[in-house]
């Protein structure tokens, strides 16, 4: 059974409009992190929630928002999506964040036309 | 910085051994992480070994860490066409397990 769900698998935006993606988890874990993964390229980090903490990366360009509603539920907004933003979107729950493994969904690839 | 790096293709026969290799940077590195993934898939977590051990074998898989060298392999047994994907060596970094990871190694099993 699925544990960390990602929907769409697929989504298609067009330039300049906002686009969503949504994350949920069974595992009640405390972290959630997005990570950017581009064509033949290592996952990236973007930011993560520990609890309702956010934490961003200081490379994270401004046009990328995260919102945790609840434990289980975690957002990525891209708010003026770019080509340069096509990518792979992979969403990944840690139980505490300390040394605890990550698990990973299935990701949303994103295309933006 | 924290830099991962791993070789970006390997082509092996099926049932022969593979070696995956990746070199990290911190040395402040708890854990260490092995992720396949398959075509449009997510990250799926092979194993992974604590700082401390030499050695770490689970199944067809065994992990060797070369501490003063940080030096990371994974080896996979008798290698199928089932483990074809691209393998990512990922080292932790800073607090809430953020990783860092490598660029991946394609991994290419043929008959």
């Amino acid at each position: 059974d699925a544990m960390v769900i990602q929907n769409p698998r697929y989504q298609v935006t067009q330039f300049g409009k906002p686009v969503t993606l949504s994350c949920s988890q069974t595992l009640n874990h405390n972290v959630m992190y997005w990570y950017q993964q581009k064509s033949s390229q290592a996952p990236k980090l973007l930011f993560h929630y520990y609890d309702k903490d956010f934490n961003n990366e200081a490379d994270t360009p401004d046009n990328f928002q995260s919102r945790r509603p609840n434990t289980s539920f975690c957002f990525l907004d891209i708010r003026s999506p770019g080509l340069g933003d096509a990518a792979m979107y992979l969403c990944a729950t840690s139980r505490d964040g300390g040394q605890s493994p990550l698990h990973f969904g299935n990701g949303t690839r994103l295309t933006v036309t | 910085g924290e830099d991962v790096e791993q070789s970006l293709f390997l082509s092996v026969r099926e049932g022969d051994s593979s070696v995956i290799n990746c070199t990290y940077t911190d040395s402040s590195s708890t854990y260490l992480y092995w992720y396949k993934q398959e075509p449009g898939a997510g990250l799926q977590l092979l194993t992974y070994i604590f700082s401390n051990m030499d050695m770490k074998q689970d199944q067809r898989l065994t992990v060797l860490l070369n501490k003063k060298d940080k030096h990371l392999s994974l080896r996979i047994a008798d290698t199928q066409t089932g483990d074809s994907a691209i393998y990512f060596c990922a080292e932790t970094a800073g607090g809430y397990n953020k990783l860092i990871f490598g660029a991946g190694t394609r991994l290419a099993v043929h008959p």
